[in-house]
């Protein structure tokens, strides 16, 4: 059971929008900023998002982050097959004085 | 270009211990943190711990305190990931990966992020 709460799939045809929230609690997204990471099978993740909302050079814009509160939410807006892969949001816990993570969220693309 | 190096797959027995290094280059090693996290098969992400690069200074997460250790060698820009008293739930792919952000000499700031990472060493512990 994951600190963070993210939904274990979602879909889209290409093109389409897709979200993916990340839920957790005063002691975590609450007070702190939030990353997102992919990865695809066999391979490390990389980092998406950092900071809630900002792109590293290299990560198409259709890629945004977003935070509210206790929640975050990573956009995936036209989205091509390449886009398939695993989706993590993380962040620091304070009191459980941890980084911690999401379970995952598994994009396929229909 | 920034690149995290891990050594290779190891197999353990139960009770064993394994340790796991992570040579980084491209980057001036003592200025930064290195993090590192676990995945076991078909399941998300759990951070283990950190060390400041600079001073060796280590911060771990609860549940592996006392059978975990990480340390690093400035000279060979390499971190170690230890973990003692092995047992079937460690098998995993263990990464490492550069903290991103603002360094004091107590740590890595909690708003900071992971990249890049390494490519990850399998660890199987099997009797």
């Amino acid at each position: 059971q994951s600190v963070l709460t993210q939904p274990p799939s979602a879909s889209g045809t290409p093109g389409q929008r897709v979200t993916i929230s990340c839920s957790g609690s005063s002691s975590s997204i609450g007070r702190n900023t939030v990353n997102w990471y992919q990865q695809f099978p066999g391979t490390a993740p990389k980092l998406l998002i950092y900071s809630s909302d900002h792109r590293p050079s290299g990560v198409p814009d259709r890629f945004s982050g977003s935070k509210s509160g206790t929640s975050a939410s990573l956009a995936i807006s036209g989205l091509q097959s390449e886009d398939e892969a695993d989706y993590f949001c993380a962040t620091w816990h304070g009191s459980l004085n941890a980084w911690v993570f999401g379970g995952g969220t598994k994009v396929t693309v229909l | 270009q920034v690149l995290l190096v891990q050594s290779g797959a190891e197999v353990k027995k139960p009770g064993a211990s394994v340790t796991v290094s992570c040579k980084a280059s491209g980057y001036t090693f003592t200025m930064y943190a290195m993090h590192w996290v676990r995945q076991a098969p078909g399941q998300g992400l759990e951070w283990m711990g950190w060390i400041h690069g600079g001073n060796g200074n280590t911060k771990y997460a609860q549940k592996f305190q006392g059978r975990v250790t990480i340390t690093r060698d400035t000279f060979a820009n390499t971190g170690y990931l230890e973990l003692n008293s092995l047992r079937a739930e460690d098998t995993a792919v263990y990464y490492c990966a550069r903290d991103l952000g603002r360094l004091e000499d107590l740590g890595p700031s909690v708003e900071n992020w992971f990249d890049p990472w390494g490519q990850g060493t399998r660890v199987t512990v099997a009797s």
